[in-house]
């Protein structure tokens, strides 16, 4: 089956550095990629929307310039969180579909835990 | 390793009716289990939250129960409406990883 590959799986960094979280589609090109992200014992929250070739669609509250996406080809969406401080440690996951429809399966990576010390 | 899974993968129910979709998994060490919703040309929207030392939660005509010990959650949805068609995702937490089912596409016929 489709295969979404998310790296790294759990990273520590120090507080004012950037952290980049890598999606990719292993199997299958991915027109539309998802991010998401989960503080402790909270629901897992959209953080934006982005499409190949296109800038991302970022939900209400989360700063645009402060987790930078970037889906420059089909198969790799990355997520940098910028200046890092300890309030952005959480987990984060990517999800990724071939189409933009309702038959169209979403498949998901295994998450990054984010720790800023 | 944990597997979930989900039964039905589809299901096709006339509206009113009240129905339930299931979610096992095997292994019950789990931190919480959630219910998401996916709407066509969407991203996930989360529905019902359950943490491991909960055993139901209510949303509306939402109803979660988790059953740890057999390794079962169900969602439970009243009255259904058209608007409830959709692709329900079931995932459990465990360590640093999120394990997802592979979903059960809901048809609610008006």
């Amino acid at each position: 089956g489709a295969v979404v590959s998310q790296h790294p799986s759990w990273v520590i960094c120090k507080s004012g550095t950037s952290v980049k979280i890598e999606c990719r589609s292993l199997d299958f090109q991915a027109t539309t990629m998802f991010w998401y992200r989960q503080f402790p014992k909270q629901s897992l929250m959209l953080m934006a929307t982005s499409n190949e070739g296109s800038k991302a669609t970022y939900e209400q509250g989360v700063e645009k310039d402060k987790f930078l996406i970037n889906h420059a080809s089909l198969t790799l969406s990355t997520l940098t969180v910028t200046s890092a401080h300890p309030e952005d440690s959480s987990f984060y996951i990517c999800s990724a579909s071939e189409q933009f429809s309702y038959n169209s399966p979403l498949h998901f990576g295994n998450g990054t835990r984010l720790t800023v010390t | 390793k944990q597997e979930v899974t989900q039964i039905p993968a589809a299901l096709s129910v006339p509206e009113g009716e009240n129905l339930v979709l299931n979610c096992s998994f095997t292994d019950s060490a789990i931190y919480n289990l959630q219910w998401f919703r996916q709407d066509p040309g969407k991203g996930l929207t989360s529905l019902l939250l359950i943490q491991s030392s909960q055993r139901e939660q209510t949303s509306g005509r939402l109803n979660a129960s988790l059953d740890k010990s057999s390794g079962r959650s169900t969602l439970y949805i009243a009255a259904s409406q058209p608007g409830d068609s959709a692709t329900y995702l079931c995932a459990v937490i465990i360590d640093y990883q999120l394990i997802w089912g592979a979903g059960t596409k809901l048809i609610i016929k008006p």
